[in-house]
């Protein structure tokens, strides 16, 4: 059973970066896509964007267009996810999530990483 | 960008009772579509995909149906265990999107 880990929290300043790191542990994202979904403190989950299959060609949800960043390692087996411009209200929990294919061919979440909470404060 | 609307927000349901979860898109998403439990503090877990289709490990009592933009998602006799929080999530289209959630508590 794949499970996929993510890196630490971070506490970011108003205006900074975050890049937030994924590893398939027992498993690989290889032939798999990669989606990143956030969760604002007693919100629901949102898309951020996503590669279908991993290595391929980020799409992006309009919303992070132009600040988020989506790359994949393939010696690493690491994906990660970059959001740049930060602001209070990106504060959240981050989650990957690795795609899996279905018999109509396209791509659904079937695991998720355990969150990374990024707080960002002055 | 489709947007998916979940109702009720919140449905009370009382422990052995069924409860029925329904899930709308703005267009057809034929059945592209997975429902996700959330507990509070974990990351969600998928239940079905393809609309229909349970994932490994689901019980039986969880049950999808629909296709294209009305999609429901059944959970019968409910254990302690399912009072969470549902999503579902389209996958046809770019970005993929989610309903605002369902929160199933006991009644």
């Amino acid at each position: 059973q794949v499970q996929l880990v993510q890196s630490g929290a971070e506490v970011k300043k108003p205006g900074s970066s975050v890049k937030v790191s994924c590893k398939a542990s027992g498993g690989t994202f290889r032939n798999y896509g990669i989606s990143w979904v956030r969760q604002a403190p007693g919100q629901g989950l949102e898309w951020m964007g996503g590669t279908i299959p991993i290595f391929g060609t980020p799409e992006y949800a309009q919303k992070f267009q132009g600040r988020v960043t989506i790359t994949a390692d393939e010696s690493t087996g690491r994906a990660y996810m970059e959001l740049s411009s930060l602001k209070s209200e990106d504060t959240a929990v981050y989650y990957c999530a690795r795609d899996k294919e279905d018999t109509a061919m396209v791509y659904y979440i079937d695991s998720w990483g355990q969150g990374t909470l990024v707080i960002v404060s002055s | 960008e489709i947007v998916m609307t979940q109702s009720p927000a919140t449905l009370s349901v009382s422990p052995g009772e069924s409860a029925t979860l329904s899930c709308r898109a703005s267009q057809s998403v034929r059945t592209s579509l997975a429902w996700y439990q959330q507990k509070p503090g974990q990351p969600p877990r998928v239940l079905i995909y393809g609309a229909s289709t349970r994932a490994t490990g689901v019980p039986a009592r969880f049950s999808g149906s629909g296709s294209g933009t009305e999609f429901t998602l059944t959970i019968s006799s409910l254990q302690s265990e399912d009072f969470a929080v549902y999503y579902c999530q389209q996958y046809n289209n770019w970005p993929k999107t989610f309903g605002q959630g369902t929160k199933v508590e006991i009644k």
